[in-house]
């Protein structure tokens, strides 16, 4: 079955500290593998995307990740983290459905930024 | 600016009412869906839509409904709320074959 883990549930980091979420996926096919990230009272905005191709792949908000086919993981990076970032970031894998496409999601990673 | 709106954030209801949850969506979007956010468990996909009339069941349909009346509107259907249907639902739109999921602001329901 497809599911997405995200094995960290909550993560503190100090500004301008570089970050890491982790993200590993099942998935059978080829995955498309995403990061949304959802600030508080606030809907889901899409961070990045993977569709095939370069498996390093740069998104809004200085954010980047890397797909490691072999490892099943989908890391979200950032170099410098802003006071900003603080959220809860989502993990999910594009999947075919019975010819429809659906996406699974992790369970997410609450980030808290300390000044 | 493109847009999901869900008419309500907050909502609380008693047990054993009927709830509707409503979404619009201005984009012309073929694909709609409800999912449920519960902490530590994600997003969990309820209900979705591929076209006007249309439905297929996700991950936790059960106690659930869906209606597709116009393709801009996706109602959520709560026959008989339960005090475990508390959480908050988020609905979603996107192109036929796009995962580029467009999300609304979501709905906090409460069940009493």
């Amino acid at each position: 079955a497809q599911s997405v883990t995200q094995p960290d549930i909550h993560i503190t980091v100090s500004e301008g500290a570089s970050l890491e979420l982790r993200c590993n996926y099942s998935y059978g096919a080829t995955p498309y593998l995403f990061w949304y990230v959802q600030s508080p009272g606030q809907g889901l905005q899409l961070l990045l995307k993977y569709f095939s191709g370069d498996t390093l792949v740069q998104g809004i908000k200085g954010f980047e990740a890397e797909f490691k086919r072999s490892q099943s993981s989908f890391n979200l990076r950032k170099p410098s983290v802003h006071w900003s970032d603080a959220a809860e970031y989502f993990c999910a894998v594009g999947v075919d459905s019975g010819g429809y496409n659906k996406l699974i999601f992790g369970a997410g990673t609450r980030l808290a930024v300390h000044p | 600016d493109v847009k999901v709106t869900q008419s309500s954030r907050y909502l609380v209801k008693r047990t054993g009412e009927k709830v509707f949850l409503e979404c619009v969506q201005d984009m012309d979007h073929e694909n709609m869906f409800w999912y449920r956010q519960d902490p530590g468990l994600g997003l969990r996909l309820i209900y979705f839509s591929y076209d006007v009339k249309m439905k297929e069941k996700g991950d936790i349909p059960e106690g659930y409904s869906v209606s597709r009346e116009k393709k801009e509107r996706f109602s959520l259907i709560l026959e008989s709320a339960s005090t475990n249907q508390t959480s908050m639902y988020l609905c979603a739109s996107s192109f036929w074959q796009d995962y580029g999921y467009t999300f609304g602001s979501g709905t906090r329901l409460t069940v009493v």
